[in-house]
């Protein structure tokens, strides 16, 4: 059974903080690796993607890959209360890339 | 533009009943996935179409019925659904390249009584 492991929270920060959500995963095939945001009640909207091992950085985000230790991170720089909300990690599986396996999801909670 | 469209926002139906859920998408993209998300729980994959061939079906039980028309749209057709299927259904489409980055769209409440 291929699967994406997450702190499920909450993980409370104060605002201006930097907030650092993990994830591990079981497929060593797997190739891409996402992280999206849903708030309560909306659909999971697409903050980051990474492909190679490495940081990528983009805005106040910054998405960490360790291929070898099957680790992929989210950092949020400068946390504000409007990052309140789920955080799903994703990995899509060695099977021609479609097959997307979601985490359960870490709740973030940005206090002012 | 990254906009899935999907339609309607809200459904309830009966037990009895034969309903279908509508997705759109404008951006050229050529995979079109239908997601399934009870409360507090991830996003479960149930059908992906890739070249508007179904590419993935996730064992979703027959009730279920997908179609992709064209390019651009992708139905899920419901009939004789159970109330443990009351869900946010979710469209997504990703571009096929590298890294298949999905974009969903907004979801339809599915509320069976």
């Amino acid at each position: 059974q291929k699967e994406v492991e997450q702190n499920s929270g909450p993980l409370s920060v104060p605002e201006g903080a930097i907030a650092s959500l993990n994830c591990t995963y079981s497929d060593r095939g797997s190739q891409s690796f996402f992280w999206y945001r849903q708030y309560s009640g909306k659909s999971p909207e697409l903050i980051m993607f990474i492909y190679s091992n490495g940081d990528k950085e983009d805005g106040r985000f910054t998405a960490q890959l360790n291929k070898a230790s099957q680790y992929v991170s989210l950092l949020i720089r400068d946390s504000q209360p409007s990052d309140s909300a789920t955080y799903l990690c994703a990995v899509n599986l060695d099977t021609g890339g479609f097959k997307t396996i979601f985490g359960a999801g870490t709740r973030l909670f940005v206090k002012a | 533009d990254t906009e899935v469209t999907q339609t309607p926002k809200h459904l309830v139906m009966g037990m009895t009943n034969k309903k279908s859920l509508k997705c759109e998408q404008h951006m050229g993209h050529r995979a079109m996935y239908w997601y399934k998300q009870k409360a507090k729980k991830p996003p479960e994959l149930m059908f992906v179409y890739s070249y508007e061939k179904l590419s993935i079906n996730e064992s979703v039980p027959s009730r279920f019925s997908p179609e992709c028309p064209n390019s651009s749209l992708l139905n899920l057709h419901l009939h004789a659904l159970q109330p443990e299927d009351s869900a946010l259904y979710l469209c997504a489409s990703s571009h096929p390249g590298q890294g298949h980055e999905q974009y969903f769209g907004p979801g339809t409440r599915l509320t069976v009584t």
